[in-house]
């Protein structure tokens, strides 16, 4: 079956413009999540959605990043004003049922994304 | 603060030179301990969950334990394509998300 997949597999962008992210879940799953994975410093998580509850945004890193989720399956992660600290690899992750049961999470294959 | 400490970095090995790699972890309140492995240029394909000291788990060449404070993974016999980055991450207790908290990975290296 069809894994995660994210898109576009690579963005470069100018310092100061606007820029979305896509994520596609694995069918039927109802939590999603984002992950940054910056040189250096390991996976980070930036926000979380679970079926219609309201997403937790505790990671999001300042007001410029943004995401939702429509209907419950597909992420857009929407970057504004992009500064090149915002430089990193954007991977998405989704798992099954509860997170509290500890379900396994399954990582698309990232977002390249260059501030230049 | 919960925290995820891999150990080492970096790791040469020799085709059939087995190993273990290293990870720490202080949290309040374990739920699940994961392994990944992570190819260059692509995202972490999972490996094990550990939920319990003294909790073991196989795959292939792959061996991952787990302690109270620590979890290790044992690589026998490790041959080129093991090569790749392996990621530790744990779920703490009391979140309600289920967020991977990770460790900075260990980049093994396999010789021929």
């Amino acid at each position: 079956g069809a894994g995660v997949s994210q898109s576009p597999s690579n963005k470069v962008t100018e310092k100061g413009k606007d820029v979305e992210l896509r994520c596609d879940p694995i069918s039927g799953h109802t939590a999603l999540y984002w992950y940054r994975q910056s040189l250096g410093q390991g996976l980070e998580f930036l926000i979380y959605f679970q079926g219609n509850s309201a997403p937790d945004k505790s990671g999001l890193p300042s007001d410029r990043f943004s995401a939702e989720r429509t209907g419950g399956s597909v992420s857009t992660l929407t970057i504004q004003r992009t500064q090149q600290e915002d430089s990193a690899v954007y991977l998405c992750a989704s798992s099954s049922i509860q997170p509290l049961s500890t379900d396994t999470q399954y990582f698309g294959p990232g977002t390249r994304l260059t501030v230049l | 603060e919960d925290q995820v400490t891999q150990s080492p970095e970096a790791l040469r090995l020799q085709e059939g030179e087995s190993s273990s790699l290293n990870c720490s972890y202080t949290v309040s309140g374990l739920r699940g301990l994961f392994w990944y492995r992570q190819d260059p240029g692509k995202g972490p394909e999972f490996l094990f969950t550990l939920y319990s000291a003294g909790e073991e788990k196989e795959k292939e060449r792959l061996k991952a334990t787990l302690t109270k404070k620590e979890s290790f993974l044992h690589i026998t016999a490790p041959k080129p394509e093991d090569s790749a980055t392996y990621l530790c991450a744990v779920t703490q207790g009391s979140s309600n998300t289920g967020k991977l908290i990770f460790g900075q990975g260990t980049t093994l290296q396999v010789k021929p």
